[in-house]
């Protein structure tokens, strides 16, 4: 089985500032990775995510995240950031699964979330 | 850009009672999940649905929840008889066919009195 931890459940910062989430993971098969954010009263929005390929992926709103087979990682990164970025930050985990309609992505397994807050 | 819509945003309901959280996926999606989020923990998957059929469901999903697609657009989860513990924000989300992420709806906000 999979899972997903998110090392800080809160992470303040002031507005233009570089910000880093932390999201690591463990599996015993080969994982696809995402981000979602939660802005208030709204649904998870997909940011980016890693599926193969360039271990540096790009998203929305400036968003990055690396992928790090070795640490079992996947950290979001955003050079400078906004007072608009603030909200909820979820890493999910999914694995390939096979059945009668053929290959599909299973279910996500999500960690805590962590809290980005941007202050002025 | 298609969104995935859930109804209603907020339902209060008495322990015991049975309730339906509605969901419309996006048109042209094959594949369709409910999660939910209790308050201050992790969002837990419970099931998912292809081909009329589930595909999966975890330890959650038990003989007082049920999936059904009523028709060729929406996509429902019932709980039979409702306990405390299901207070929680039910998400609806769907993928087109294949190795597409999954899109989410705005939630549905369960409260059991």
């Amino acid at each position: 089985a999979q899972s997903v931890t998110q090392l800080d459940s809160q992470v303040p910062v002031f507005e233009e500032a570089p910000v880093e989430l932390r999201c690591n993971y463990s599996s015993s098969v080969s994982v696809y990775l995402f981000w979602y954010v939660q802005y208030p009263n709204q649904g998870l929005q997909l940011l980016l995510k890693y599926l193969s390929g360039s271990t540096l992926v790009k998203g929305i709103n400036g968003f990055e995240a690396e992928f790090n087979k070795s640490q079992t990682s996947f950290h979001l990164r955003k050079p400078s950031v906004h007072i608009s970025d603030t909200a909820e930050y979820f890493c999910a985990v999914t694995i390939l699964t096979s059945n009668a309609g053929g290959t599909s992505y299973g279910k996500l397994t999500f960690g805590q979330g962590t809290i980005l807050t941007v202050h002025p | 850009e298609p969104e995935v819509t859930q109804t209603p945003s907020h339902q209060v309901t008495q322990m015991g009672q049975e309730v339906i959280l509605r969901c419309v996926p996006i048109s042209n999606h094959l594949y369709f999940y409910w999660y939910r989020q209790i308050l201050g923990q992790k969002v837990e998957f419970l099931v998912s649905f292809y081909n009329n059929e589930i595909s999966e469901k975890s330890e959650i999903f038990d003989d007082q929840f049920s999936v059904e697609r009523p028709d060729g657009s929406n996509f429902t989860l019932k709980i039979r008889s409702t306990k405390l513990e299901d207070s929680a924000m039910y998400f609806c989300a769907s993928s087109v066919w294949g190795r597409q992420p999954q899109h989410f709806g705005d939630g549905t906000r369960l409260s059991i009195l």
